[in-house]
């Protein structure tokens, strides 16, 4: 039974390139959430995705942005990258009333 | 405000050793669901256990055992037997969705087990 998997596993870009990061989620599992993992830090929420919609969001600005395919996978999307945006990007998955399964994520160096 | 705080940032201790990893949260809501997950260096999020804001019982599952105290708004975390595999971040972590909404994270605290 695969888990979550995330791709690419690393990934390095230039200051104000557009990246995609994909997600596919745990078999079963309808629910895709993002979240951004600087280092030393705690995740912090970017958004939610349920039946293809965003169901929540986070405090991230616009150049944050996602998609949720009808198989459930997801992807999201950073647009003008940011020295800052330098972070482990995790993706997690659940289904209604089950924890969130995460990936091992994607880790994003912006130079 | 909500919040997770673990003010503890880095514990180390020595093979077969008890710990105990603090967490403390802010919340006006009355129910709430807390949360702790592992993190090893692969970077995944391991899920470790959930408590709802009614269920104040301790629980044990191995040598894992949690202290769920509202009074105080703490969640801790006890690893009784440390083993150099519990080597790890752990993350406290807050939300108002059951399983599946938003979680709150705490900025983890690292547990370095030296055998």
């Amino acid at each position: 039974d695969a888990g979550v998997t995330q791709s690419p596993t690393h990934l390095i870009k230039t200051r104000g390139q557009q990246v995609t990061l994909r997600c596919s989620p745990k078999s079963g599992h309808d629910t895709v959430s993002w979240y951004q993992q600087a280092l030393g830090q705690g995740p912090q929420f970017i958004f939610q995705y349920y039946e293809e919609e965003e169901r929540q969001r986070g405090n991230f600005p616009d150049r944050f942005s996602g998609h949720q395919f009808p198989n459930y996978s997801s992807e999201l999307n950073v647009n003008a990258l940011l020295l800052g945006d330098s972070a482990l990007y995790l993706c997690a998955s659940s289904l209604k009333g089950q924890p969130q399964h995460f990936g091992d994520g994607t880790r994003l160096s912006i130079l | 405000a909500q919040k997770v705080t673990q003010a503890q940032t880095e514990i180390s201790v020595v093979e077969k050793e008890d710990v105990t990893l603090d967490c403390v949260y802010e919340t006006r809501d009355t129910t709430y669901y807390l949360f702790w997950y592992k993190q090893p260096p692969s970077g995944e999020l391991v899920f470790l256990i959930r408590r709802n804001s009614f269920d104040e019982q301790n629980e044990i599952s191995g040598r894992y055992s949690w202290n769920f105290q509202k009074s105080t708004s703490s969640f801790n975390f006890t690893i009784t037997a440390s083993q150099v595999v519990d080597s790890a971040v752990y993350f406290c972590a807050l939300s108002f969705s059951g399983n599946t909404g938003k979680l709150i994270f705490g900025q983890g605290t690292t547990l370095q087990v030296k055998p």
